[in-house]
């Protein structure tokens, strides 16, 4: 089993809502990534947790907030996003002993 | 940091050839090398990878080779078939909890 499962598929919000993207694994894996996906362009990274902390963060703009509850559930807290900001969020997990990475589906998320 | 290279950026190729889709990397501490095959709409989906302790790897029309001295690795895929057509990234990571870092993708185009 290699599934991590991603809420919403499609996002469309305005520049001052708050909503959040929410990411699942049951893998037990206890790496888990947040990326960001322009069209044609590679995944770019924007946090990392290892084992529930934030491990890495790519200087992402505070209108992007991480939350790892537990080790199964990543979220992203969205606010104040700008159009720019429209793109492709995945979220990928890491198997602790190989360092396998497996991407969900992404969100797909429009800022009117 | 790491940088990873790929070339080409788009590859057309008739059905049945061979399709070769390489890349460089720059940091000798990288130790694995996972690629990716992204879909129109979907995440992208590990196919093959292969550790700085082995020099190629294989999986049924898929191979990867790798060579450590030269800091580069390969993707092989013979029989191509349409279903192929995709986004194909290679990544380079030290190992779980660290950052992958991807090359710029190449668009493969099977032509039946």
């Amino acid at each position: 089993d290699t599934e991590v499962t991603q809420t919403p598929k499609h996002l469309v919000m305005g520049m001052t809502n708050k909503k959040s993207l929410k990411c699942e694994q049951h893998m037990g894996h206890r790496a888990m990534y947040w990326y960001k996906q322009k069209a044609k362009k590679p995944p770019e990274l924007m946090f990392v947790y290892s084992y529930e902390k934030l491990s890495i963060n790519e200087s992402v703009p505070s209108r992007f907030s991480p939350e790892c509850p537990n080790s199964s559930l990543l979220n992203l807290h969205l606010h104040a996003l700008q159009p720019e900001d429209s793109a492709l969020y995945l979220c990928a997990s890491a198997r602790s002993n190989t360092g396998e990475l497996f991407f969900g589906e992404g969100s797909r998320l429009t800022v009117l | 940091g790491e940088n990873v290279e790929q070339h080409p950026s788009t590859l057309s190729v008739q059905e049945g050839d061979s399709a070769v889709i390489k890349c460089t990397y720059s940091d000798s501490a990288s130790n694995y090398f996972p690629w990716y095959k992204q879909e129109l709409g979907k995440g992208p989906q590990l196919i093959i990878d292969i550790r700085s302790n082995v020099g190629e790897k294989k999986d049924q029309r898929i191979a990867v080779t790798l060579n450590k001295t030269a800091k580069h690795f390969s993707l092989h895929i013979t029989e191509t078939q349409p279903e192929d057509s995709a986004v194909y990234f290679c990544a380079a990571s030290r190992g779980t909890g660290n950052q992958f870092y991807f090359g710029t993708g190449t668009s493969l185009t099977v032509i039946p």
